[in-house]
């Protein structure tokens, strides 16, 4: 069975410093692998996606994940964080046997950026 | 693309009520699925619908949950005789169908409470 592993529940940085947001999954097949952003009272938005090709995937708002297989990570990373980024994020996974392509995800990793 | 509408946002009631969601899904979006996220965790898997026919539903989905996907376009979940540990965010989720896993676009979800 599928899993994800998000060990940082909460990380707090200052403004413009970097920072990485830790993903883990298992499974013995390949998978496709996302990361979501929650703000409070809303629903999740995609941030990024590994569906295949590069291994380092990039969003528009400057985050970036890198797949490891051989490690089976999916780390989220941002060299300069701003206020606005203080959200919930959440590490998924989906695909391998699972047909219906549903969304497995981590507990979340809350990221506090201070002033 | 009007993005993945849920109402009621929010749905105060009494224990032992039924309560019924409601999901419109992005137009033409084949897939769709329900999610449950309490405080605190990552949104959990309770159903999915390949067009009209509901194809894979989750041990966490009791008898006294229901979905219905009539005409393959907007979906309900209903609960019957609600208990306090239906307290929850609801998520809906939409994708295309076709091979592979697509990005699910997500609504701002229905938040349950339970008196």
């Amino acid at each position: 069975a599928q899993s994800v592993t998000q060990l940082d529940s909460q990380v707090p940085v200052f403004e413009e410093a970097p920072v990485e947001l830790r993903c883990n999954y298992s499974s013995s097949v390949s998978v496709y692998l996302f990361w979501y952003v929650q703000y409070p009272n809303q629903g999740l938005q995609l941030l990024l996606k590994y569906l295949s090709g590069s291994t380092l995937v990039e969003s528009i708002n400057g985050f970036e994940a890198e797949f490891n297989k051989s490690q089976t990570s999916f780390h989220l990373r941002k060299p300069s964080v701003h206020i606005s980024d203080t959200a919930e994020y959440f590490c998924a996974v989906s695909g391998g046997m699972d047909s219906s392509y549903k969304l497995i995800f981590g507990s979340g990793t809350r990221l506090l950026v201070r002033p | 693309d009007t993005g993945v509408s849920q109402n009621p946002r929010h749905k105060i009631t009494k224990r032992g009520q039924n309560v019924t969601f409601r999901c419109d899904p992005i137009s033409e979006h084949n897939r769709l699925y329900w999610y449950r996220q309490t405080l605190g965790q990552g949104p959990e898997f309770l159903t999915y619908f390949q067009n009209e026919a509901q194809l894979e539903k989750s041990r966490l989905l009791s008898d006294r949950f229901s979905a219905e996907r009539p005409k393959g376009s907007f979906s309900t979940l209903e609960i019957q005789r609600t208990e306090q540990g239906d307290s929850a965010m609801y998520l809906c989720a939409s994708s295309p169908g076709g091979e592979g896993s697509s990005p699910q676009h997500f609504g701002d979800g229905t938040r349950l409470s339970i008196l």
